[in-house]
């Protein structure tokens, strides 16, 4: 079947702008998640949706950054104002319910590659 | 907090050489998982293993192997007779327990790669 897909694969944009990073989980997925791999940081986790609980916002940076998933299915990342640190692979994540194969383990999308300059 | 430390950054093999990648991990947690994930150059990260805390049995997968010690917090994982399409960077990672099913976020470590030549 089809994985998560992210769309744009690659974005570059420049320093100021608002950016838009979007998410297809696999269908059936309850579980969304974002990470950040950044050459100084690595890989470090952004937000976590959850069916229709409140998201896990924790990892998000700043508060240029939002992400929602409307209908419990499709994600998108929001970036506002990007700087040059915001520059790295933003992956996209996804683990089926309980009861389902595969439960426990993420799904990952090919990444959306992001360039500010 | 949850750490997960990955000492070695790059490890060269000679191809058929076994390779053991070490992993340790912090958490205050009494329930937990623990993983192995693969990425190849396409840049996509691959699931390969996952262990629960309360598991300590080591098991054998085709070529693939690890030694969870939960006494060391260590969860090292080995590739027998290693391969050239081995060669990525190999990232392990730590969650909390989840009742709900879909995992939670996962704590990586810095990642090593591995090179594998012929």
């Amino acid at each position: 079947g089809a994985g998560v897909s992210q769309s744009p694969s690659n974005k570059v944009t420049e320093k100021g702008k608002d950016v838009e990073l979007r998410c297809d989980p696999i269908s059936g997925h309850t579980a969304l998640y974002w990470y950040r791999q950044s050459l100084g940081q690595g890989l470090e986790f952004l937000i976590y949706f959850q069916g229709n609980s409140a998201p896990d916002k924790s990892g998000l940076p700043s508060d240029r950054f939002s992400a929602e998933r409307t209908g419990g299915s499709v994600s998108t990342l929001t970036i506002q104002r990007t700087q040059q640190e915001d520059s790295a692979v933003y992956l996209c994540a996804s683990s089926p319910p309980l009861g389902r194969a595969g439960v426990l383990r993420q799904y990952f999308g090919p990444g959306t590659r992001l360039t500010v300059t | 907090a949850q750490k997960v430390t990955q000492a070695q950054t790059e490890i060269s093999v000679v191809e058929k050489e076994d390779v053991t990648l070490d992993c340790v991990y912090e958490t205050r947690d009494t329930t937990y998982y623990l993983f192995w994930y693969k990425q190849p150059p396409s840049g996509e990260l691959v699931f390969l293993i996952r262990r629960n805390s309360f598991d300590e049995q080591n098991e054998i997968s085709g070529r693939y192997s690890w030694n969870f010690q939960k006494s060391t917090s260590s969860f090292n994982f080995t590739i027998t007779a290693s391969q050239v399409v081995d060669s990525a960077v190999y990232f392990c990672a730590l969650s909390e327990y989840s009742l709900t099913g879909g995992g939670n976020k996962l704590t990586f470590g810095t990642g090593t790669q591995l090179k594998v030549e012929l």
